[in-house]
């Protein structure tokens, strides 16, 4: 069974940028489109993007074009997001998660979460 | 603002039976396939339904979907108070060319 396993919780300032990994284990990995979902505090699940790796094709949300860049790793399995220009209003969980190329759009499984806090 | 519109609280005892609504439009449920996902406390989202209505291995039958036109819904039979959590339903939206959620459901298990 694919596990998704994230970097761990991070403090950033307002302007900079933050990166999250994603390690996929126990599966497939290149042949899936891994996805990026985040939840700010007490909010709804809000996707941002997605990659297939196999590929090294990304596609991004409109809302954030321009300001959140998702990359993969085959030789190691590994999704990143990179989110710059933060702003308070992105301090959110963010998730990774596994899904279809194509087809049906379902995620499973999630990736356990990295809460990004970004305070002056 | 989400694209998926849900009740934002749902509720009812332990043992009886509780649907959830999820309403779009043409451009994502209309012409997509459904998922649900339930949010535990504290917890990463969860895949309960995928395909409008099909269950992954491991998921009890007490959880079901259903698609109707541009809405969907999920049921869950026997209510265990373990069932307290948020729930989401999800799609691809064609217009937005992209994934979209609802803005989730609190179930209470009174």
């Amino acid at each position: 069974q694919v596990q998704l396993v994230q970097s761990g919780a991070e403090v950033k300032k307002p302007g900079s940028s933050v990166k999250v990994s994603c390690k996929a284990s126990g599966g497939t990995f290149s042949s899936y489109a891994i996805s990026w979902v985040r939840q700010a505090p007490g909010q709804g699940l809000e996707w941002m993007g997605r990659i297939i790796p196999i590929l090294g094709i990304a596609n991004y949300a409109q809302k954030f074009q321009g300001r959140v860049t998702i990359t993969a790793d085959k030789s190691t399995s590994t999704a990143y997001m990179e989110l710059s220009s933060l702003r308070s209003e992105d301090t959110a969980v963010y998730y990774c998660a596994r899904g279809t190329v194509a087809g049906t759009p379902w995620f499973d499984p999630w990736g356990q979460g990295t809460l990004v806090t970004v305070s002056s | 603002q989400s694209v998926l519109t849900q009740p934002p609280s749902v509720s009812a005892a332990p043992g009886q039976k509780v649907t959830i609504s999820c309403s779009g439009s043409s451009s994502n449920i209309g012409n997509n396939y459904v998922s649900w996902y339930q949010q535990l406390p504290g917890t990463a989202p969860k895949l309960l339904i995928y395909d409008n209505n099909k269950r992954p291995s491991g998921i009890p039958d007490r959880f079901s979907g259903s698609k109707s036109g541009t809405s969907a819904t999920l049921g869950i039979t026997g209510l265990q108070t373990g069932d307290e959590a948020d729930y989401y339903c999800g799609t691809w939206d064609s217009s937005l060319s992209a994934r979209v959620f609802g803005g989730g459901t609190k179930l209470t298990v009174l």
